[in-house]
């Protein structure tokens, strides 16, 4: 089966504790990203990389961070920093024209307890 | 610089009945214009792209969308609609030199038997 997965679904945290997402792909994208996702607010971009060791900030990078050390995989790290990480976090990649669309995985819920 | 608009937070529709879910765009340059679907706690799934040629795209589900340059608006329309549509949708577009698109808020579709 070819796609894209995240892990875990669900995800609980504490106040002031860091927690990584997972996100994995074997579609051999070059392309991968992560959006936050808040209702009523759409999909909001945090980190997008391009290719294998390099990665940009989107447009709320802030309280969050990435590496891309395999080109299958692009883990997002919630750190302590980010005031209001409760929401569901979308993780997708693509070929990295412009024309190509993206293919999504199934998301992870975080909740901050 | 790129954006795009989708006006209606929700749009309801009989079972049967046609539908239609608004989407405008500024670009640049030459668009790319996409439409996702997502459904409860799920990712989003591509429906259709436009990228050039035909200004009527047909995708996925019997979707099919209406590429209008004069009155940049690409307008995502069933003929018929199916209580199982009831998502939430998303436009997208991305500028021919961009990498990275740009979401629309999303419309709720709902659709009553």
């Amino acid at each position: 089966d070819g796609g894209i997965t995240q892990s875990p679904k669900y995800l609980f945290r504490k106040e002031g504790q860091n927690v990584t997402l997972s996100c994995e792909q074997n579609l051999n994208h070059d392309a991968m990203y992560w959006y936050r996702q808040d209702p009523g607010q759409g999909l909001r971009l945090i980190y997008y990389s391009q290719i294998v060791n390099d990665f940009q900030k989107g447009d709320i990078a802030e309280g969050y961070s990435v590496s891309r050390e395999k080109k299958e995989s692009f883990p997002l790290t919630v750190t302590s920093a980010q005031k209001n990480p409760t929401a569901f976090y979308l993780c997708a990649s693509s070929l990295t024209s412009g024309s190509n669309e993206q293919f999504f995985g199934p998301g992870t819920r975080l909740t901050v307890l | 610089a790129q954006s795009v608009a989708q006006p209606e937070d929700q749009v309801n529709v009989a079972e049967g009945n046609p539908l239609t879910v608004k989407c405008t765009y500024s670009v640049s340059g030459n668009p790319y214009l996409f439409w996702y679907v997502q459904y409860p706690n799920r990712g989003l799934q591509f429906l259709l792209k436009y990228i050039t040629g035909d200004n009527l795209v047909k995708g996925s589900y019997g979707f099919e969308a209406e590429f209008n340059k004069s009155q940049t608006s690409f307008h995502l329309k069933k003929p018929s609609a199916l209580v199982s549509d009831s998502a939430l949708y998303f436009c997208a577009v991305r500028d021919w030199g961009s990498y990275i698109p740009t979401f629309g808020r999303g419309t709720s579709l709902i659709v009553h038997p």
